[in-house]
């Protein structure tokens, strides 16, 4: 069975200071992974993806994505977070065995960035 | 401003109450689709279509309908609701490839009374 864990409900972390946001998943045969952010009142907007090639993907608005195959994680990260950061953040995979349509979502995380 | 309008942003309907919402994109997509999405728990795919035809249905209850005239539009048909169907129903595009990023639009807040 396909699944997407995201552990931590909220992380809080100051302006400047580097974040992190954690993901783990299941999933048969080879990931396809996705990173998305969800502002209030907005749908969600895709950030970055991983299908092929360096585990280092880099995204929209200075996040980046480490994809660890032993580990099954796919943790976003940003150098030095900013208050406009403040948002939910949901971690996707899809099995490249599967259908297109197969995209599963974790429960999102809740990230504030304090001035 | 996102690719993809969903109409109307929110909604407030009786349990008896018949009701549409909307939603078409701009981005040339091939794919498109309908996500509920509720507190705490992981989006939810309801339907997926394809060039306009349905591919998928998660076993979605029938007072659910949906309706792909063409590629740039999508409709989901209410009857007879529950107040557990309450929620934030989210419509996406894609390329319809597996590696292809959805494209959300902005939602309608739904409330069932």
């Amino acid at each position: 069975a396909q699944s997407v864990a995201q552990p931590e409900d909220q992380v809080n972390v100051a302006e400047g200071n580097p974040l992190t946001v954690k993901c783990t998943y299941s999933v048969s045969g080879n990931p396809y992974l996705f990173w998305y952010v969800q502002y209030p009142n907005r749908g969600l907007q895709f950030l970055l993806k991983y299908i092929t090639g360096d585990n280092l993907v880099k995204g929209s608005y200075g996040f980046e994505a480490e994809f660890n195959k032993s580990q099954t994680s796919f943790h976003l990260k940003k150098p030095s977070a900013l208050v406009s950061d403040s948002a939910l953040y949901f971690c996707a995979v899809k099995s490249g065995q599967t259908g297109a349509n197969n995209l599963f979502f974790g429960t999102g995380t809740r990230l504030t960035v304090i001035p | 401003e996102t690719g993809v309008t969903q109409t109307p942003r929110h909604l407030v309907m009786g349990m008896t109450n018949k009701k549409s919402l909307k939603c078409e994109q701009h981005l040339g997509h091939n794919a498109m689709y309908w996500y509920k999405q509720s507190a705490k728990k992981p989006l939810e795919l309801m339907f997926v279509y394809n060039f306009k035809e349905q591919t998928e249905n998660n076993s979605v209850p029938s007072r659910f309908s949906p309706e792909c005239p063409n590629s740039s539009h999508l409709f989901l048909h209410l009857h007879t609701l529950q107040p557990e169907d309450s929620a934030l129903y989210l419509c996406a595009s894609s390329q319809g490839e597996p590696n292809s990023p959805l494209h959300f639009g902005n939602g309608t807040r739904l409330t069932v009374t």
